[in-house]
């Protein structure tokens, strides 16, 4: 069965203390994973699309990194602005044109960062 | 500004009246997409459309129609709403690797 789990569920940090979020995903044929950013209230923000084992991309203080099991979102010197629930995304199937068609998600790892 | 915009925000309802939740956006993207977000089960895919008048089922589609007329439209329809459809709702497009989410609608179905 596609699958696709998200830990931890919560995450306490302190500002400046660095950790990682994990993203594990059972599907055949990976044809991507995204992550997104979530505020309370609000739809998903998206942060990186990664293709394929070995991938790495940054933004400012978050990195996104793939295996062929999992994908880690790492958080260097988090501050308090980047709480949030992170998401993962993995597409079962893909249609044509680069489009995704069904999108599986994670139940989000919750972040607060305090000061 | 490019954006999704979803109608209404808000909406309280009662069983069995039919409703529609608009959804559009302005990237002229062929790929659209309906999702619910529930607490401790996450976003879940309802619906999704590759492009005008094509559209298939996700994970959850029970309860739920769509069309896709044009391109920059995709609704949601709820035919007979059932309390079990309290949940706050995304519409989303993309084209190629980018997702982008419209603000949201939370509905209470009493």
């Amino acid at each position: 069965e596609d699958q696709v789990t998200q830990s931890p569920e919560a995450l306490r940090l302190q500002e400046g203390e660095s950790s990682s979020l994990n993203c594990s995903y059972t599907v055949s044929g990976l044809r991507g994973l995204f992550w997104y950013r979530q505020d309370p209230g609000k739809g998903p923000e998206f942060l990186f699309t990664l293709y394929s084992a070995g991938e790495e991309k940054e933004k400012e203080r978050l990195k996104a990194t793939l295996t062929k099991k999992e994908s880690f979102l790492h958080i260097t010197a988090p501050k308090p602005e980047d709480s949030a629930t992170y998401l993962c995304a993995v597409p079962i199937g893909w249609g044509y044109g680069g489009s995704q068609g069904n999108l599986i998600f994670g139940k989000g790892t919750k972040l607060s960062v305090k000061p | 500004e490019a954006q999704v915009t979803q109608n209404p925000r808000y909406l309280i309802t009662v069983t069995g009246k039919k409703l529609t939740v608009t959804c559009s956006q302005n990237m002229n993207h062929e790929y659209m997409s309906w999702y619910r977000q529930d607490p401790g089960l996450g976003l879940r895919q309802i619906y999704y459309s590759m492009n005008v008048e094509v559209t298939d089922k996700g994970d959850v589609p029970e309860g739920y129609k769509v069309s896709r007329k044009e391109k920059r439209n995709f609704p949601l329809i709820l035919e007979s709403p059932s309390p079990n459809q309290t949940s706050l709702y995304f519409c989303a497009s993309s084209s190629g690797g980018t997702q982008y989410f419209g603000p949201g609608t939370r509905l209470l179905v009493l």
